[in-house]
């Protein structure tokens, strides 16, 4: 069936440290796949997307970009902040008829 | 005003009661679901409903049921709580045209003692 697999967490780093999150999936075919943030306390919310293989997401200094051959969507900023501390998901989803599938989540903390 | 409504935010009941949490939102998508967290757990799917006479199970729907009572209204019923279904519960939408993206309210934290 089709999985999302994340780094374990909790990830600490200090500020203007280089992040990557890495995620790799399991799925046939050419799914849609995402990055969503979760700040403390709050629901989860769009970080980037890419829909297609060699695809490149990117938001808020945030880029994730899609490697079918290696069927991973790592991601990855230059320099984080903390207000960059949040739980990172990476998810899939085969199709927009289709529901979608959530890794387990990798905390991020980053200290002054 | 949130475009995802949960009601209620928190909640603590005792094991065997019955439990409704509510989901409204005003962003006009036909698909809804409703999501558990556990931590090291991430998001699993409980049930979801891509229109108004359209359920479906999700990975852990036992011990759950839902109500789509309308376009914008999608409930999640614990009919008997029992402890290890505290968590935190999340309700989201999405278009059909969104490629899957999706948008969540801020969730419901549920205790059961």
């Amino acid at each position: 069936g089709n999985s999302v697999t994340q780094m374990e967490g909790p990830v600490t780093l200090s500020e203007e440290a280089f992040l990557t999150i890495n995620c790799t999936y399991t799925a046939t075919g050419y799914p849609s796949l995402f990055w969503y943030v979760q700040y403390p306390g709050e629901g989860l919310q769009l970080l980037l997307k890419a829909t297609k293989a060699d695809d490149k997401g990117s938001n808020k200094g945030f880029e994730a970009t899609y490697r079918k051959e290696t069927t991973s969507f790592h991601l990855e900023k230059g320099s984080v902040q903390v207000s960059d501390s949040a739980v990172y998901f990476c998810a899939l989803a085969k199709t927009s008829y289709d529901k979608v599938i959530f890794g387990p989540g990798t905390s991020l903390s980053v200290i002054p | 005003d949130a475009d995802v409504t949960q009601t209620p935010r928190n909640r603590i009941t005792k094991t065997g009661k019955r439990i409704m949490l509510e989901c409204s939102q005003t962003k006009g998508h036909d698909r809804m679901y409703w999501y558990r967290q556990d931590p090291g757990l991430g998001l699993r799917l409980i049930y979801y409903s891509f229109d108004v006479k359209d359920i479906n199970k999700g990975e852990i729907s036992d011990g759950y049921s839902v109500s789509r009572q309308a376009q914008a209204k999608f409930s999640l019923s614990l009919e008997s709580a029992i402890p290890n279904q505290t968590a935190l519960y999340f309700c989201a939408t999405s278009d059909l045209n969104g490629n899957g993206e999706l948008f969540f309210g801020e969730g419901s934290r549920l205790t059961v003692l």
